[in-house]
């Protein structure tokens, strides 16, 4: 069955503190593996799509990386306004975009 | 920059009553999408539209539910007879391409009393 999985469901760093999110997936085909950033009552923000193992993306303060299993967004020097919940997905052959569960991030002054 | 509309941002409703909620692509894509995400839980897929019909559907998307792209710009989903969970936030989403980004709308916040 096609899954996407994220981790850490939630995330607190303080200003400045680089970390990682974690999207692991498991689909057959993969036709691309997508970042979005989803502010309160929003609708996801795209950020990056990724298509090949050793693919990486660079946005600001964010970078993104993929290998055969699963994907890092590494967050550098995070500010508070970077506090979002930053969703994973990738599309499975049937062309439906499935998305992980999200990592909560809150970044502090 | 070109964005997805979507109205009405809150809908209250009674259960067993029609509900339409309507979204505007951007005006160049050729993809439609309704997704919906229950408070907490992850967005889920509900169908895809291409070319004046439907291309995708997931299991929720039952008989309840039908898609419409009445003119050159509307894209609509219909909930026939709403249930209480179906309370959720209902995105629209559209693409250039089928395996491309999709650009979300605000979304519209379904209550169903």
């Amino acid at each position: 069955e096609d899954q996407v999985t994220q981790s850490p469901e939630a995330l607190r760093l303080q200003e400045g503190e680089s970390s990682s999110l974690n999207c692991s997936y498991t689909v057959s085909g993969l036709r691309g593996l997508f970042w979005y950033r989803q502010d309160p009552g929003k609708g996801p923000e795209f950020l990056f799509t990724l298509y090949s193992a050793g693919e990486e993306k660079e946005k600001e303060r964010l970078k993104a990386t993929l290998t055969k299993k699963e994907s890092f967004l590494h967050i550098t020097a995070p500010k508070p306004e970077d506090s979002a919940t930053y969703l994973c997905a990738v599309y499975n052959q049937g062309g439906k975009l499935i998305f992980g569960q999200g990592t909560e991030l809150s970044v502090k002054p | 920059e070109p964005e997805v509309t979507q109205t009405p941002s809150h809908q209250v409703t009674q259960m067993g009553q029609e509900v339409i909620l309507r979204c505007v692509p951007i005006s160049n894509h050729l993809y439609f999408y309704w997704y919906r995400q229950i408070l907490g839980q992850k967005v889920e897929f509900l169908v895809s539209f291409y070319n004046n019909e439907i291309s995708e559907k997931s299991e929720i998307f039952d008989d309840q539910f039908s898609v419409e792209r009445p003119d050159g710009s509307n894209f609509t989903l219909k909930i026939r007879s709403t249930k209480l969970e179906d309370s959720a936030m209902y995105f629209c989403a559209s693409s250039t391409g089928g395996n491309e980004k999709l650009f979300f709308g605000s979304g519209t916040q379904l209550s169903v009393l």
